[in-house]
Protein backbone atom coordinates (compact mmCIF):
# COMPACT_ATOMS: atom_id res chain seq x y z
CA UNK A 1 0.00 0.00 0.00
CA UNK A 2 1.00 3.43 0.04
CA UNK A 3 1.54 3.71 3.65
CA UNK A 4 1.53 2.24 7.09
CA UNK A 5 -2.00 1.07 7.90
CA UNK A 6 -3.42 0.10 11.11
CA UNK A 7 -6.56 -1.43 12.53
CA UNK A 8 -8.61 -0.54 13.89
CA UNK A 9 -8.07 3.39 14.48
CA UNK A 10 -9.68 3.05 17.62
CA UNK A 11 -10.75 0.55 20.41
CA UNK A 12 -12.46 0.85 23.54
CA UNK A 13 -12.47 -2.15 25.50
CA UNK A 14 -13.08 -3.29 29.38
CA UNK A 15 -10.24 -4.13 31.68
CA UNK A 16 -9.76 -7.67 31.80
CA UNK A 17 -10.32 -8.09 28.15
CA UNK A 18 -7.35 -9.23 25.02
CA UNK A 19 -7.88 -6.75 22.82
CA UNK A 20 -5.44 -7.34 18.77
CA UNK A 21 -4.42 -4.28 17.13
CA UNK A 22 -3.59 -4.78 13.60
CA UNK A 23 -0.68 -3.13 11.49
CA UNK A 24 -0.04 -3.12 7.60
CA UNK A 25 3.61 -2.02 6.85
CA UNK A 26 4.57 -0.43 3.39
CA UNK A 27 4.78 -3.38 0.61
CA UNK A 28 8.30 -4.45 0.39
CA UNK A 29 9.67 -2.85 3.86
CA UNK A 30 11.05 -5.99 5.92
CA UNK A 31 11.24 -4.51 9.08
CA UNK A 32 8.60 -3.32 11.53
CA UNK A 33 8.10 -1.80 14.68
CA UNK A 34 5.63 -1.24 17.47
CA UNK A 35 5.89 1.68 19.52
CA UNK A 36 3.62 3.02 22.54
CA UNK A 37 2.67 6.90 23.24
CA UNK A 38 1.08 7.70 26.18
CA UNK A 39 -1.02 10.93 26.36
CA UNK A 40 1.63 14.02 26.31
CA UNK A 41 4.59 11.88 25.68
CA UNK A 42 7.09 10.80 23.60
CA UNK A 43 7.11 6.92 21.70
CA UNK A 44 8.02 3.85 23.62
CA UNK A 45 9.88 1.20 21.54
CA UNK A 46 8.21 -1.96 22.28
CA UNK A 47 9.19 -4.94 19.56
CA UNK A 48 11.02 -4.64 16.01
CA UNK A 49 10.36 -7.49 13.54
CA UNK A 50 13.03 -8.24 10.45
CA UNK A 51 10.87 -10.21 7.97
CA UNK A 52 8.97 -12.88 10.51
CA UNK A 53 11.02 -13.06 13.61
CA UNK A 54 11.51 -10.75 16.45
CA UNK A 55 15.31 -9.95 17.27
CA UNK A 56 14.68 -6.87 20.13
CA UNK A 57 11.12 -7.90 22.15
CA UNK A 58 13.21 -5.68 24.84
CA UNK A 59 10.46 -3.00 25.36
CA UNK A 60 7.41 -5.10 25.93
CA UNK A 61 6.20 -4.21 29.43
CA UNK A 62 5.04 -7.29 30.72
CA UNK A 63 3.98 -11.02 29.42
CA UNK A 64 0.45 -9.46 28.99
CA UNK A 65 2.08 -8.37 25.56
CA UNK A 66 2.80 -10.45 23.14
CA UNK A 67 2.86 -9.85 19.07
CA UNK A 68 4.15 -11.76 15.57
CA UNK A 69 4.29 -11.18 11.98
CA UNK A 70 3.08 -13.35 9.57
CA UNK A 71 4.69 -13.78 5.79
CA UNK A 72 7.24 -10.86 6.08
CA UNK A 73 3.63 -8.35 5.98
CA UNK A 74 0.82 -7.55 8.51
CA UNK A 75 1.99 -7.59 12.41
CA UNK A 76 -0.48 -8.39 15.26
CA UNK A 77 0.37 -6.98 18.47
CA UNK A 78 -2.07 -8.67 21.25
CA UNK A 79 -2.52 -7.10 25.04
CA UNK A 80 -3.89 -9.83 27.26
CA UNK A 81 -6.29 -8.94 30.63
CA UNK A 82 -5.40 -5.48 29.75
CA UNK A 83 -5.08 -3.12 32.45
CA UNK A 84 -6.29 0.96 32.91
CA UNK A 85 -2.76 1.76 32.19
CA UNK A 86 -2.47 -0.16 28.77
CA UNK A 87 -4.30 2.84 27.27
CA UNK A 88 -2.33 4.63 24.89
CA UNK A 89 -1.62 5.21 21.59
CA UNK A 90 -0.20 2.36 19.64
CA UNK A 91 1.92 2.77 16.55
CA UNK A 92 3.54 0.83 14.53
CA UNK A 93 6.10 1.44 11.80
CA UNK A 94 8.26 -0.02 8.88
CA UNK A 95 11.49 0.80 6.93
CA UNK A 96 12.69 -0.83 4.07
CA UNK A 97 15.10 -3.10 5.80
CA UNK A 98 17.16 -2.48 9.02
CA UNK A 99 19.52 0.17 10.67
CA UNK A 100 19.35 3.77 9.62
CA UNK A 101 16.91 3.28 7.11
CA UNK A 102 13.71 5.90 7.52
CA UNK A 103 11.11 4.69 9.83
CA UNK A 104 7.30 5.22 8.53
CA UNK A 105 4.91 5.34 10.83
CA UNK A 106 1.22 4.62 10.26
CA UNK A 107 -1.51 6.55 12.26
CA UNK A 108 -1.94 4.44 15.13
CA UNK A 109 -4.57 3.17 17.50
CA UNK A 110 -6.24 4.65 20.47
CA UNK A 111 -6.55 2.17 23.06
CA UNK A 112 -9.00 2.91 25.51
CA UNK A 113 -9.35 0.26 28.60
CA UNK A 114 -12.25 1.28 31.01
CA UNK B 1 21.14 4.71 29.97
CA UNK B 2 20.55 6.68 26.50
CA UNK B 3 18.17 9.27 26.59
CA UNK B 4 16.50 12.08 24.55
CA UNK B 5 15.34 14.82 25.45
CA UNK B 6 14.07 18.39 24.69
CA UNK B 7 14.84 21.55 26.61
CA UNK B 8 11.53 23.46 26.35
CA UNK B 9 7.91 21.44 25.81
CA UNK B 10 5.81 24.66 24.39
CA UNK B 11 7.29 27.13 21.38
CA UNK B 12 4.97 29.89 20.59
CA UNK B 13 6.18 31.87 16.88
CA UNK B 14 4.85 34.30 14.61
CA UNK B 15 3.91 33.28 11.26
CA UNK B 16 6.45 34.01 8.97
CA UNK B 17 9.19 33.96 12.06
CA UNK B 18 12.32 31.49 11.89
CA UNK B 19 12.05 28.34 14.70
CA UNK B 20 14.01 26.71 16.03
CA UNK B 21 13.70 23.40 18.30
CA UNK B 22 15.98 21.77 20.09
CA UNK B 23 16.95 18.55 21.55
CA UNK B 24 19.69 16.97 23.60
CA UNK B 25 21.09 13.31 23.26
CA UNK B 26 22.93 11.88 26.31
CA UNK B 27 24.17 8.99 23.92
CA UNK B 28 27.55 10.17 22.32
CA UNK B 29 27.91 6.69 20.63
CA UNK B 30 24.61 7.71 18.69
CA UNK B 31 25.14 7.58 15.14
CA UNK B 32 21.97 8.16 13.21
CA UNK B 33 18.99 11.46 14.44
CA UNK B 34 15.56 12.10 12.97
CA UNK B 35 13.08 14.33 13.51
CA UNK B 36 9.49 13.69 13.25
CA UNK B 37 6.24 15.89 13.20
CA UNK B 38 3.53 14.96 14.73
CA UNK B 39 -0.05 16.57 14.56
CA UNK B 40 -3.04 15.82 16.19
CA UNK B 41 -4.53 12.04 15.86
CA UNK B 42 -2.16 11.20 13.38
CA UNK B 43 1.08 9.16 13.51
CA UNK B 44 4.62 10.84 13.43
CA UNK B 45 5.78 12.54 9.90
CA UNK B 46 9.41 12.10 9.10
CA UNK B 47 11.37 15.66 8.42
CA UNK B 48 14.68 15.11 8.04
CA UNK B 49 17.20 12.98 9.47
CA UNK B 50 21.39 13.54 9.91
CA UNK B 51 24.13 11.00 10.42
CA UNK B 52 27.13 11.41 13.08
CA UNK B 53 29.72 11.96 10.42
CA UNK B 54 27.69 15.60 8.90
CA UNK B 55 26.75 18.49 11.33
CA UNK B 56 24.57 20.33 9.07
CA UNK B 57 21.38 18.97 6.48
CA UNK B 58 19.51 20.61 4.96
CA UNK B 59 15.73 20.42 3.68
CA UNK B 60 12.87 22.20 2.12
CA UNK B 61 12.39 24.85 4.78
CA UNK B 62 13.91 22.89 7.46
CA UNK B 63 17.73 22.56 8.38
CA UNK B 64 18.97 20.35 11.13
CA UNK B 65 21.72 20.89 12.92
CA UNK B 66 24.29 18.32 15.07
CA UNK B 67 26.88 19.45 17.54
CA UNK B 68 28.48 15.97 18.59
CA UNK B 69 30.85 18.08 21.05
CA UNK B 70 27.85 19.16 23.52
CA UNK B 71 25.50 16.20 22.39
CA UNK B 72 23.06 19.00 20.79
CA UNK B 73 20.03 19.00 17.77
CA UNK B 74 18.46 21.69 16.47
CA UNK B 75 15.76 21.98 13.84
CA UNK B 76 15.34 25.21 12.37
CA UNK B 77 12.14 25.68 10.48
CA UNK B 78 12.34 28.69 7.99
CA UNK B 79 9.06 31.14 7.08
CA UNK B 80 7.16 29.13 9.88
CA UNK B 81 3.62 28.44 8.60
CA UNK B 82 0.31 27.67 10.76
CA UNK B 83 0.46 24.65 8.84
CA UNK B 84 3.63 24.07 10.69
CA UNK B 85 1.95 23.74 14.08
CA UNK B 86 2.63 20.09 15.85
CA UNK B 87 4.86 18.01 18.05
CA UNK B 88 7.72 17.77 16.99
CA UNK B 89 10.08 14.67 18.58
CA UNK B 90 13.71 14.30 17.90
CA UNK B 91 15.27 10.68 17.90
CA UNK B 92 17.63 8.53 18.47
CA UNK B 93 18.75 5.27 16.87
CA UNK B 94 21.65 4.77 19.19
CA UNK B 95 24.86 3.13 17.73
CA UNK B 96 25.36 0.86 14.78
CA UNK B 97 22.13 2.08 13.23
CA UNK B 98 20.26 0.34 15.51
CA UNK B 99 16.64 -1.20 15.20
CA UNK B 100 14.59 1.35 17.71
CA UNK B 101 14.23 4.66 17.90
CA UNK B 102 14.55 6.37 21.44
CA UNK B 103 12.67 9.57 21.13
CA UNK B 104 12.42 12.99 23.11
CA UNK B 105 9.57 14.19 25.11
CA UNK B 106 8.43 16.22 22.17
CA UNK B 107 8.14 20.41 21.73
CA UNK B 108 4.96 21.60 20.76
CA UNK B 109 5.34 24.47 17.82
CA UNK B 110 2.50 26.89 18.20
CA UNK B 111 2.31 29.34 14.94
CA UNK B 112 0.21 32.21 16.13
CA UNK B 113 -1.24 34.68 13.17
Amino acid sequence: GAGVSQSPSNKVTEKGKDVELRCDPISGHTALYWYRQSLGQGLEFLIYFQGNSAPDKSGLPSDRFSAERTGGSVSTLTIQRTQQEDSAVYLCASSLRQSTDTQYFGPGTRLTVL
Amino acid sequence: GESVGLHLPTLSVQEGDNSIINCAYSNSASDYFIWYKQESGKGPQFIIDIRSNMDKRQGQRVTVLLNKTVKHLSLQIAATQPGDSAVYFCADSGTGGGNKLTFGTGTQLKVEL
